[in-house]
């Protein structure tokens, strides 16, 4: 029962900025934002999260709708070890909603 | 650095016998951890909710008598598969909550499970 939906798959130019969508139109008010990336056969890497602000790391940027019901994931510079699987997770930090459910994520492979 | 090692990272053992996979928090103290289970090419699969010095919460379809989950530390939580059968070879993954407010998540290497 994910709360999200993201493309199955995306492509990207080594070098260019990778933009990863994700939908989250029920997310409720104390939901943040969070995602994750699974490399092949390694467990998921925290990315970053967000609630409603915009937010930025040394990995990634994190851009929410003003209604809060979709999000962008950007990579500035995508590089061939970027190559994963993206996962676009709602999470409460307290309570039953607290638990990190995975749906099925964006596929993305970053070419030469 | 891992903040969550798992071990071991792989194990073979053979149908009926049991197999422990431990998680550990490394530099923090994790009150809750949880236990995921991921097929080849599929996503990850939430099977409980480890809370220190108390049972765990298991999700719908998950036997809790095969999957023995023990959190007996603040920095340690063990899953036990028991009698193992070939399907219950997967990848099996752990996570840990870092921080009173419960806002990051880190997860182990994982470990691969092979029952033959």
């Amino acid at each position: 029962d994910a709360k999200t939906t993201q493309p199955p798959s995306m492509d990207c130019a080594e070098g260019r900025a990778a933009n990863l969508p994700c939908n989250h139109s029920t997310i409720s008010g104390n939901e943040y934002v969070y995602w994750y990336r699974q490399i092949h056969s390694q467990g998921p890497q925290y990315i970053i999260h967000g609630l409603k602000n915009n937010e930025t790391n040394e990995m990634a940027s994190l851009i929410i709708t003003e209604d809060r019901k979709s999000s962008t994931l950007i990579l500035p510079h995508a590089t061939l070890r970027d190559t994963a699987v993206y996962y676009c997770i709602v999470r409460a930090h307290t309570g039953t909603a607290s638990k990190l459910t995975f749906g099925t994520g964006t596929r993305l492979q970053v070419t030469l | 650095g891992a903040v969550v090692s798992q071990h071991p990272s792989w194990v073979i053992c053979k149908s009926g016998t049991s197999v422990k996979i431990e998680c550990r928090s490394l530099d923090f103290q994790a009150t809750t951890m949880f236990w995921y289970r991921q097929f080849p090419k599929q996503s990850l699969m939430l099977m409980a909710t480890s809370n220190e010095g108390s049972k765990a919460t298991y999700e719908q379809g998950v036997e809790k008598d095969k999957f023995l989950i023990n959190h007996a530390s603040l920095t340690l939580s063990t899953l036990t598969v028991t009698s193992a059968h070939p399907e219950d070879s997967s990848f099996y993954i752990c996570s840990a909550v870092r921080g009173s407010s419960g806002n990051t998540i880190y997860f182990g290497e994982g470990s691969w499970l092979t029952v033959v």
